[in-house]
């Protein structure tokens, strides 16, 4: 167990619909991750949040969107979901932003679009 | 940007063979090495990580990774795996001096028979 925790574990969902998905970071861990894991692109980094504040963003589509709120807790928000968003989401946590700080990952959620 | 290459994706090993998963990395700057690890139904682990000093760097349950800078290479290896080590296997690299966000290969996937 990595102290990360994600919910839902799993999300079944059609074409169009919108989802959020939440992250609860490891006691003290100020900066929150999200990556998306797909059979053919692999694992990408989407976007960075530390203290409430994005910091880095990676491969995000203009249709999803992130927070992180003042208990530091994170949405990653999914809308006009389509087929090729069904993937692995994983949250992770690191106790600040320096590059060489660890990364702590959480179990995931899967989310299947129909 | 930094990109990583993981040129097996697929490994079977009897238990006791002795295991090398190659990981090689495109950056020009100075960076931080890591490899996590993925049970089956489990998330991510970390390793091992390398950032700067001894070449060689060990971590958990055995394993050890050396950093060939001339390589741009960051291979794991483990003399002697088990059972228990069938997992997919994640290099990652993050730039020394920018943002802390992970850059991951594509994942091996190293399955042990008994």
């Amino acid at each position: 167990d990595s102290g990360v925790t994600q919910t839902p574990k799993h999300l079944i969902t059609a074409t169009g619909q919108r989802v959020t998905l939440r992250c609860s970071p490891r006691s003290g861990d100020l900066s929150v991750y999200w990556y998306q894991q797909s059979l053919d692109q692999g694992l990408q980094f989407l976007i960075q949040y530390y203290n409430g504040e994005e910091r880095a963003k990676g491969n995000i589509l203009e249709r999803f969107s992130a927070q992180q709120f003042p208990d530091l807790h994170s949405e990653l928000n999914l809308s006009s979901l389509e087929l090729g968003d069904s993937a692995l989401y994983f949250c992770a946590s690191s106790l600040g932003q320096l590059s060489t700080d660890t990364q702590y990952f959480g179990p995931g959620t899967r989310l299947t679009v129909l | 940007a930094q990109s990583v290459s993981q040129h097996n994706h697929h490994v079977i090993l009897s238990e006791a063979a002795s295991l090398e998963l190659g990981c090689n990395y495109s950056y020009g700057g100075t960076v931080n090495l890591f490899w996590y690890v993925q049970y089956p139904g489990q998330h991510l682990q970390l390793l091992l990580k390398y950032f700067s000093g001894d070449p060689l760097v060990k971590g958990i349950k055995g394993f050890e990774a050396e950093f060939i800078k001339s390589k741009f290479s960051f291979n794991l290896r483990k003399p002697s795996v088990q059972w228990s080590d069938t997992a997919e296997y994640f290099c990652a690299v993050n730039a020394r001096s920018g943002y802390s966000t992970l850059t991951f290969g594509k994942g091996t996937m190293l399955l042990v028979s008994p």
